[in-house]
């Protein structure tokens, strides 16, 4: 089954423990993307990746790494999590020339205490 | 960089009247427009887009329309019924589709029995 996953599900921390959220898919897609959902926000791109060992910045990178050493993993890294950091986070991947269609992972909320 | 505002914030309407949901790109560069659907606790998934070189583009209940002169594209939904509810989030793409998504806020929609 085609699908992009997402571990953990959910996941309590506190201010300043790193953590770090895996995100894979079986779809062999080119383009990956972190986003985050707050309230009123809407969808925010944090980090995305065209391809292996190529990332850029969204449009809310502060605070977050990520890295793109295998074609179907792309983890997200948050060195020194912060109360503002308490979101709802999605991954997502895409062919590469259909970044328009992208499937979404079931998300993972984090609460940073 | 691109802008998506998104309106209404929420709506809510009687069961088999129709929905409509507005958008405006701050881009004129931008020539893709998809629209997700993201039922409660769920991931947002993709139900229909439309390109800069078409005006309208209908697919069952759903439709969305195009004004590139104006900067603003809309989802109309007809005969709506109760799994319509749900939050809807616009967006815009540059070389069709080939450039990062630029997501509104989301508008989140509940359809009265």
């Amino acid at each position: 089954e085609a699908q992009v996953t997402q571990n953990p599900r959910y996941l309590i921390t506190v201010t300043g423990k790193k953590l770090t959220v895996t995100c894979s898919q079986n779809m062999n897609h080119e383009y990956m993307s972190w986003y985050r959902q707050d309230p009123g926000l809407g969808l925010r791109q944090i980090y995305y990746s065209m391809n292996v060992e190529v990332t850029d910045k969204g449009d809310v990178p502060e605070g977050y790494k990520v890295s793109r050493k295998e074609k179907r993993n792309f983890p997200l890294i948050l060195e020194s999590p912060s109360p503002n950091q308490t979101s709802l986070y999605f991954c997502a991947s895409s062919l590469r020339d259909r970044v328009t269609e992208q499937y979404f992972g079931p998300g993972t909320r984090l609460t940073v205490t | 960089g691109e802008n998506v505002e998104q309106h209404p914030s929420t709506l809510s309407v009687q069961e088999g009247d129709s929905a409509v949901i507005k958008c405006t790109y701050s881009d004129s560069a931008s020539n893709y427009f998809p629209w997700y659907k993201q039922e409660l606790g769920k991931r947002p998934q993709l139900i229909i887009d439309i390109r800069s070189n078409v005006g309208e583009k209908k697919d069952q209940r759903i439709a969305v329309t195009l004004n590139k002169t104006a900067k603003h594209f809309s989802l109309h939904i007809t005969e709506t019924q109760p799994e319509d509810s749900a939050v809807y989030f616009c967006a815009a793409s540059k070389n069709f589709g080939n450039e990062k998504l630029t997501f509104g806020t989301g508008t989140r929609l509940t359809i009265i029995p």
